[in-house]
Protein backbone atom coordinates (compact mmCIF):
# COMPACT_ATOMS: atom_id res chain seq x y z
CA UNK A 1 0.00 0.00 0.00
CA UNK A 2 1.37 3.42 -0.54
CA UNK A 3 1.82 5.24 2.43
CA UNK A 4 0.84 9.18 2.79
CA UNK A 5 2.72 10.83 5.35
CA UNK A 6 1.53 14.34 6.48
CA UNK A 7 3.46 17.07 8.55
CA UNK A 8 3.14 18.85 11.07
CA UNK A 9 0.25 16.69 13.28
CA UNK A 10 -0.93 20.09 13.93
CA UNK A 11 -0.17 23.83 13.57
CA UNK A 12 -0.91 26.42 15.24
CA UNK A 13 -1.67 29.64 13.76
CA UNK A 14 -2.96 33.71 14.22
CA UNK A 15 -5.47 34.84 11.29
CA UNK A 16 -3.34 36.38 8.49
CA UNK A 17 -0.50 34.37 8.85
CA UNK A 18 0.65 31.87 5.92
CA UNK A 19 0.73 28.13 6.45
CA UNK A 20 2.48 25.81 4.73
CA UNK A 21 1.05 21.63 5.70
CA UNK A 22 3.13 18.45 3.79
CA UNK A 23 2.43 15.12 2.48
CA UNK A 24 4.90 12.97 1.15
CA UNK A 25 3.85 9.83 -0.42
CA UNK A 26 5.91 6.25 -0.24
CA UNK A 27 5.65 6.00 -4.17
CA UNK A 28 5.55 8.41 -6.92
CA UNK A 29 2.10 9.91 -7.66
CA UNK A 30 2.81 11.35 -11.37
CA UNK A 31 1.68 9.39 -14.20
CA UNK A 32 4.43 9.71 -17.07
CA UNK A 33 1.50 8.70 -19.43
CA UNK A 34 -0.65 12.19 -18.95
CA UNK A 35 1.66 14.22 -16.65
CA UNK A 36 -0.93 14.15 -13.88
CA UNK A 37 -0.08 13.88 -10.23
CA UNK A 38 -3.12 11.65 -8.40
CA UNK A 39 -2.92 13.91 -5.23
CA UNK A 40 -5.70 15.63 -3.71
CA UNK A 41 -6.74 17.90 -0.36
CA UNK A 42 -9.37 18.02 2.23
CA UNK A 43 -10.68 20.33 3.94
CA UNK A 44 -12.67 18.63 6.97
CA UNK A 45 -14.38 20.95 10.01
CA UNK A 46 -15.47 19.89 12.83
CA UNK A 47 -19.22 17.36 12.72
CA UNK A 48 -18.61 17.60 8.35
CA UNK A 49 -17.81 15.37 5.91
CA UNK A 50 -14.56 16.23 4.08
CA UNK A 51 -14.51 18.44 1.21
CA UNK A 52 -12.89 18.33 -1.59
CA UNK A 53 -10.33 21.10 -1.86
CA UNK A 54 -7.69 20.34 -4.75
CA UNK A 55 -7.40 17.74 -7.21
CA UNK A 56 -4.16 16.99 -9.67
CA UNK A 57 -2.03 18.13 -6.68
CA UNK A 58 -2.75 21.94 -7.91
CA UNK A 59 -5.96 22.33 -9.10
CA UNK A 60 -8.60 23.87 -6.91
CA UNK A 61 -12.34 23.29 -6.99
CA UNK A 62 -14.52 26.14 -7.54
CA UNK A 63 -15.58 26.97 -4.57
CA UNK A 64 -11.45 27.21 -3.11
CA UNK A 65 -10.48 30.94 -2.56
CA UNK A 66 -7.07 31.92 -4.36
CA UNK A 67 -5.56 31.77 -0.83
CA UNK A 68 -5.01 27.89 -0.94
CA UNK A 69 -2.67 27.01 -3.20
CA UNK A 70 -1.42 23.37 -4.07
CA UNK A 71 2.25 22.21 -5.70
CA UNK A 72 4.63 19.59 -5.97
CA UNK A 73 4.93 16.42 -8.07
CA UNK A 74 5.90 12.71 -8.00
CA UNK A 75 6.33 12.02 -3.90
CA UNK A 76 6.45 15.24 -2.53
CA UNK A 77 3.39 17.64 -2.14
CA UNK A 78 2.56 21.12 -0.16
CA UNK A 79 -0.82 22.85 0.91
CA UNK A 80 -0.11 26.63 1.63
CA UNK A 81 -2.73 28.67 2.56
CA UNK A 82 -1.72 32.45 2.56
CA UNK A 83 -3.50 35.43 4.99
CA UNK A 84 -5.11 31.87 6.94
CA UNK A 85 -8.96 32.91 7.95
CA UNK A 86 -10.43 31.71 11.09
CA UNK A 87 -12.96 30.09 8.89
CA UNK A 88 -9.62 27.62 7.49
CA UNK A 89 -9.62 25.79 10.90
CA UNK A 90 -9.80 22.39 10.05
CA UNK A 91 -8.31 19.58 9.46
CA UNK A 92 -6.75 18.84 5.75
CA UNK A 93 -5.85 15.40 4.36
CA UNK A 94 -4.27 14.49 1.22
CA UNK A 95 -5.17 11.47 -0.53
CA UNK A 96 -3.69 9.15 -3.05
CA UNK A 97 -6.10 8.48 -6.41
CA UNK A 98 -3.65 6.95 -8.63
CA UNK A 99 -6.17 3.89 -9.58
CA UNK A 100 -3.32 1.59 -10.65
CA UNK A 101 -2.36 1.55 -6.50
CA UNK A 102 -5.04 0.39 -4.51
CA UNK A 103 -5.79 1.42 -1.53
CA UNK A 104 -6.67 4.90 -1.96
CA UNK A 105 -5.19 5.64 1.27
CA UNK A 106 -5.30 8.79 3.19
CA UNK A 107 -2.88 10.72 5.33
CA UNK A 108 -3.41 11.33 8.70
CA UNK A 109 -4.24 14.66 8.44
CA UNK A 110 -2.92 17.89 9.86
CA UNK A 111 -5.06 20.20 12.14
CA UNK A 112 -5.11 23.55 11.66
CA UNK A 113 -5.88 25.21 15.02
CA UNK A 114 -5.95 29.07 16.75
CA UNK A 115 -2.95 30.22 19.01
CA UNK B 1 -27.41 20.13 -7.90
CA UNK B 2 -25.25 16.86 -6.45
CA UNK B 3 -26.60 15.15 -3.68
CA UNK B 4 -25.77 12.42 -1.67
CA UNK B 5 -28.14 11.40 0.65
CA UNK B 6 -27.55 8.90 3.65
CA UNK B 7 -29.51 8.07 7.09
CA UNK B 8 -27.79 9.56 9.90
CA UNK B 9 -27.65 6.73 12.23
CA UNK B 10 -27.82 2.90 12.67
CA UNK B 11 -27.65 1.18 16.06
CA UNK B 12 -26.53 -1.91 15.48
CA UNK B 13 -25.99 -5.16 18.17
CA UNK B 14 -22.77 -6.83 17.93
CA UNK B 15 -22.39 -9.81 15.82
CA UNK B 16 -24.69 -8.63 13.68
CA UNK B 17 -24.90 -6.88 10.06
CA UNK B 18 -26.22 -3.55 8.46
CA UNK B 19 -26.83 -2.27 5.19
CA UNK B 20 -25.98 1.41 4.61
CA UNK B 21 -27.74 3.41 1.79
CA UNK B 22 -26.63 6.31 -0.07
CA UNK B 23 -29.22 8.10 -2.87
CA UNK B 24 -27.10 10.00 -5.53
CA UNK B 25 -29.15 12.67 -7.14
CA UNK B 26 -28.32 15.20 -9.46
CA UNK B 27 -25.98 13.85 -11.66
CA UNK B 28 -25.52 11.04 -13.83
CA UNK B 29 -25.13 8.03 -11.48
CA UNK B 30 -23.52 5.58 -13.41
CA UNK B 31 -20.79 7.91 -14.53
CA UNK B 32 -19.01 8.00 -11.89
CA UNK B 33 -17.38 5.63 -8.96
CA UNK B 34 -18.74 5.36 -5.55
CA UNK B 35 -16.46 5.19 -2.41
CA UNK B 36 -17.08 4.67 0.54
CA UNK B 37 -14.83 6.07 3.43
CA UNK B 38 -14.83 5.21 7.05
CA UNK B 39 -13.92 7.70 10.04
CA UNK B 40 -13.77 6.36 13.83
CA UNK B 41 -14.36 9.27 16.91
CA UNK B 42 -11.91 11.74 16.85
CA UNK B 43 -9.29 9.75 14.18
CA UNK B 44 -8.84 10.03 10.55
CA UNK B 45 -10.14 8.72 6.80
CA UNK B 46 -10.04 5.35 5.83
CA UNK B 47 -11.36 3.99 2.04
CA UNK B 48 -13.04 1.16 1.95
CA UNK B 49 -13.53 0.43 -1.43
CA UNK B 50 -15.27 1.75 -4.50
CA UNK B 51 -18.08 0.40 -7.31
CA UNK B 52 -18.13 1.37 -10.76
CA UNK B 53 -22.55 1.75 -10.79
CA UNK B 54 -21.96 0.85 -14.47
CA UNK B 55 -21.19 -2.88 -14.17
CA UNK B 56 -20.83 -3.52 -10.20
CA UNK B 57 -16.93 -3.60 -10.52
CA UNK B 58 -16.04 -3.51 -6.96
CA UNK B 59 -12.19 -2.63 -5.55
CA UNK B 60 -11.60 -3.28 -1.91
CA UNK B 61 -9.38 -2.66 0.21
CA UNK B 62 -7.66 -5.51 1.72
CA UNK B 63 -8.59 -4.45 5.17
CA UNK B 64 -12.23 -4.17 4.66
CA UNK B 65 -12.38 -7.18 2.29
CA UNK B 66 -14.18 -9.23 4.63
CA UNK B 67 -15.88 -7.02 6.70
CA UNK B 68 -17.71 -5.04 3.40
CA UNK B 69 -19.65 -5.73 0.46
CA UNK B 70 -20.49 -3.13 -1.84
CA UNK B 71 -23.65 -3.31 -4.26
CA UNK B 72 -25.61 -0.63 -6.36
CA UNK B 73 -29.25 -0.38 -7.50
CA UNK B 74 -29.29 1.27 -10.57
CA UNK B 75 -32.96 1.72 -10.89
CA UNK B 76 -33.16 3.60 -7.26
CA UNK B 77 -29.53 5.58 -8.02
CA UNK B 78 -28.72 3.52 -4.56
CA UNK B 79 -25.28 2.08 -3.47
CA UNK B 80 -25.38 0.05 -0.30
CA UNK B 81 -22.75 -1.12 1.68
CA UNK B 82 -23.42 -3.98 4.21
CA UNK B 83 -21.09 -4.41 7.13
CA UNK B 84 -21.12 -8.09 8.55
CA UNK B 85 -20.26 -9.39 12.36
CA UNK B 86 -20.14 -6.05 13.69
CA UNK B 87 -17.71 -5.18 16.69
CA UNK B 88 -17.06 -1.88 18.45
CA UNK B 89 -14.23 -1.30 15.98
CA UNK B 90 -16.75 -1.26 13.62
CA UNK B 91 -18.40 2.01 15.34
CA UNK B 92 -17.70 4.89 13.21
CA UNK B 93 -18.65 7.73 10.73
CA UNK B 94 -19.18 6.14 7.25
CA UNK B 95 -19.49 8.06 4.13
CA UNK B 96 -20.20 7.83 0.69
CA UNK B 97 -18.56 9.88 -1.84
CA UNK B 98 -18.71 10.07 -5.85
CA UNK B 99 -18.39 12.73 -8.69
CA UNK B 100 -14.93 12.20 -8.79
CA UNK B 101 -15.12 13.18 -4.80
CA UNK B 102 -16.07 16.47 -4.83
CA UNK B 103 -19.32 15.18 -3.78
CA UNK B 104 -19.66 13.34 0.23
CA UNK B 105 -22.96 12.10 2.08
CA UNK B 106 -23.11 13.53 5.24
CA UNK B 107 -22.61 10.34 6.52
CA UNK B 108 -24.13 7.69 8.69
CA UNK B 109 -23.01 6.91 11.70
CA UNK B 110 -23.07 3.83 13.50
CA UNK B 111 -23.07 2.25 17.13
CA UNK B 112 -22.42 -1.35 17.68
CA UNK B 113 -23.83 -1.52 21.32
CA UNK B 114 -25.58 -4.56 22.98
Amino acid sequence: DIVMTQSPSSLAVTAGEKVTMRCKSSQSLLWSVNQNNYLSWYQQKQGQPPKLLIYGASIRESWVPDRFTGSGSGTDFTLTISNVHAEDLAVYYCQHNHGSFLPLTFGAGTKLELK
Amino acid sequence: QVQLQQPGAELVRPGASVKLSCKASGYTFTSYWMNWVKQRPEQGLEWIGRIDPYDSETHYNQKFKDKAILTVDKSSSTAYMQLSSLTSEDSAVYYCASYDAAYWGQGTLVTVSA
